[in-house]
């Protein structure tokens, strides 16, 4: 069965420093891994996906991510916070059956001025 | 472009009332998902439809029944709802296949007292 696990249920970084949100995969093949943003009051939207094209993804808004095989990990990074980046933020892998996505807990992140 | 919609937003029921959350998608998508997120726990799975006509069960299916109406729509039923189904709720669509991302609606926010 697939898992993910994030680390750190809320981060808290300064405007204009390095944000790094902490995925960690499990699956028995080789994974399709999403990481997804959700703001206060909505639904959650793709930030970007791994599908093992290339191992650095970039995504909307600055964001991207590397998938390290060796270290089963999808960090999320984004090299100078904005404000408007504080929001909830998933990490999620596909069942390689059914195409359904198992999420992590979610980190929170904020964003201080 | 609506993409995925949900009714009602907010719903407010007594314990053991019955009610259906309704969801609908203008992508042509073949599968459709029905998510329940409490604090800390990320959002999990509750039932699955991976084509018109079929529907499974997910993470987190007691208590609970779905309808693949048609490929648009696709309704999540609580016959006698208890105050542990307090929640948001979301419906999600995707095309087939583990390389595709989910496109969520809003949610409901649904409180049983």
């Amino acid at each position: 069965a697939q898992s993910v696990t994030q680390l750190g249920s809320h981060v808290s970084v300064s405007e204009g420093a390095l944000v790094l949100l902490r995925c960690n995969y499990s699956s028995s093949v080789p994974p399709y891994l999403f990481w997804y943003v959700q703001y206060p009051n909505q639904g959650l939207q793709l930030l970007l996906k791994y599908t093992s094209a290339a191992t650095l993804v970039k995504g909307i808004n600055g964001f991207e991510a590397e998938f390290k095989k060796s270290e089963t990990s999808f960090h999320l990074t984004k090299p100078s916070a904005h404000m408007s980046d504080a929001a909830e933020y998933f990490c999620a892998v596909s069942d390689p059956l059914a195409g359904k996505s198992t999420f992590g807990d979610g980190t929170t992140l904020t964003v201080k001025p | 472009n609506a993409g995925v919609t949900q009714t009602p937003k907010f719903q407010v029921l007594k314990t053991g009332q019955s009610m259906t959350l309704q969801c609908a998608q203008d992508m042509n998508h073949n599968s459709m998902y029905w998510y329940r997120q409490d604090p800390g726990m990320g959002l999990r799975l509750i039932y699955y439809s991976a084509s018109e006509g079929t529907t499974d069960k997910g993470e987190v299916p007691n208590g609970y029944n779905v309808s693949r109406l048609n490929k648009r729509e696709f309704s999540l039923r609580l016959e006698s709802a208890a105050p542990s189904q307090t929640s948001v709720y979301f419906c999600a669509s995707s095309e087939s296949g583990r390389r595709t991302e989910a496109f969520f609606g809003q949610g409901t926010r649904l409180t049983v007292v």
